[in-house]
């Protein structure tokens, strides 16, 4: 148990579906992260929330959308994506904003658009 | 730009040989500094972390890493190898005022029997 749950752990999904990661921690962290990890590319930051106020989008595109109801739980919503979308999408939590703690990771969701 | 950068995308050893996996960081401030391990399709585990505290860190599996200011290195060392170790491997910064870890591009360690 990381202290960082992921769900699903994997999924597949047409290009014209609507899915949702969902990423819940109970860890009392304040700040919450979504990270995309394809094969061969470095980890790429999506979006950071801090006390679920989204302080990040790192130019993202609008196919995915964040929520954060409370600081606890942090989801992803998917639509209308692409086979490069395919991925690793991790979730990461920390104390403090700048991770001066490091972070905690859930263990992923692999998704898979066909 | 503060950034972090891993030297050599693959390392391979022996079993019972000394691992050494480098990283070095650019700053201009006091850098808070981390390993983390990536077993396949799983998440990062945070290996051992720099805090501005003693400047050799010892971490979890028997793996430490020595900060050197001089030499703006924070390289990643176990004595031996074992075939557990296989995994990928990422460091990473951060610093007072950051949004978030900037990561390595991470080195992948094969050990081999």
């Amino acid at each position: 148990e990381t202290g960082v749950t992921q769900t699903p752990r994997h999924l597949v999904m047409g290009m014209t579906n609507k899915k949702s990661l969902k990423c819940e921690q109970h860890l009392g962290h304040n700040a919450m992260y979504w990270y995309k990890q394809s094969a061969k590319k470095p980890l790429e930051l999506m979006f950071v929330y801090n006390f679920k106020e989204q302080t990040e989008n790192n130019s993202v595109p609008s196919r995915f959308s964040p929520e954060c109801p409370n600081s606890s739980h942090l989801f992803l919503h998917l639509h209308t994506l692409q086979p490069e979308d395919s991925a690793l999408y991790l979730c990461a939590s920390s104390q403090d904003l700048q991770g001066s703690y490091g972070y905690t990771f859930g263990s992923g969701t692999r998704l898979t658009v066909v | 730009a503060q950034s972090v950068t891993q030297l050599g995308s693959h390392v391979s050893v022996s079993e019972g040989a000394l691992v050494l996996l480098r990283c070095n960081y650019s700053s201009s401030v006091p850098p808070y500094l981390f390993w983390y391990v990536q077993y396949p399709n799983q998440g990062l585990q945070l290996l051992l972390k720099y805090t501005s505290a003693a400047t050799l860190v010892k971490g979890i599996n028997g793996f430490e890493a020595e900060f050197k200011k001089s030499e703006t290195s924070f390289h990643l060392t176990k004595p031996s190898a074992h075939m557990s170790d296989a995994a990928e491997y990422f460091c990473a910064v951060t610093y007072t005022g950051r949004r978030a870890l900037t990561f390595g591009s991470g080195t992948r360690l094969q050990v081999q029997p």
